[in-house]
């Protein structure tokens, strides 16, 4: 079964540091999510991507936050200058065009603001 | 935007009795609704969803109905198994764009 794969599975960096989390979608898919989860707490939206363009966005993703496709197979999250408060899982996601079969989650990205 | 609640926050459950888990939505413009298993460190893994086309839907030992004036969806799990322990999550969205507004997660346990 195809997957949606991430790396680093962990990072830790310093509070004011910049951190790139890579994601790469299944092949055929079209569509191109990042949530994030706070240790216990619920998976939250942060943005939409399509056409190479963010489709949505919500209040989290400020302006510290950017994303890319920049080779037409890898989905980047960009975090400029990290919090502590952005210490999370960030799972991406991908589905194929229609959406008939939802979303598939990768495996998620932890990490660790210091 | 959408608000999803979900109840219980922790449901624990004899080996073999059933789980029920419920959901409520605010935007009557959401018509899909998907469930998700997460195992502790994992990904969440869609187990099951829903349209607002359909009323109820079934995948052998797990059910999801929808009601969608009362805008309520329900996950039923029968004849549950420790491997069923996990934190499940509703979610729900207009599917034209997919993004998906999360209920804040329900621990099962399932003791033995």
């Amino acid at each position: 079964e195809p997957e949606v794969t991430q790396t680093p599975s962990h990072q830790v960096t310093q509070m004011g540091q910049e951190v790139i989390l890579r994601c790469v979608p299944i092949s055929n898919h079209l569509y191109f999510y990042w949530y994030r989860q706070i240790l216990g707490q619920k998976v939250e939206f942060l943005v939409s991507f399509y056409n190479n363009e963010i489709s949505e966005k919500s209040e989290i993703f400020d302006d510290q936050f950017s994303v890319e496709r920049p080779d037409g197979s890898n989905f980047t999250l960009k975090i400029r200058s990290t919090k502590l408060e952005d210490s999370a899982m960030y799972f991406c996601a991908s589905r194929e065009a229609g959406g008939l079969y939802g979303y598939t989650f990768g495996s998620g990205t932890r990490l660790t603001v210091v | 935007g959408e608000n999803v609640e979900q109840h219980p926050s922790t449901l624990s459950v004899q080996e073999g009795d059933s789980a029920v888990i419920k959901c409520t939505y605010s935007d009557s413009a959401s018509n899909y609704f998907p469930w998700y298993k997460q195992e502790l460190g994992k990904r969440p893994q869609l187990i099951i969803d829903i349209r607002s086309n359909v009323g109820e839907k079934k995948d052998q030992r797990i059910a999801v109905t929808l009601n969608k004036t009362a805008k309520h969806f329900s996950l039923h799990i029968t004849e549950t198994q420790p491997e069923d322990s996990a934190v499940y999550f509703c979610a729900a969205c207009w599917a034209n764009d997919y993004k998906l507004s999360f209920g804040a997660g329900t621990t099962v346990t399932v003791r033995a």
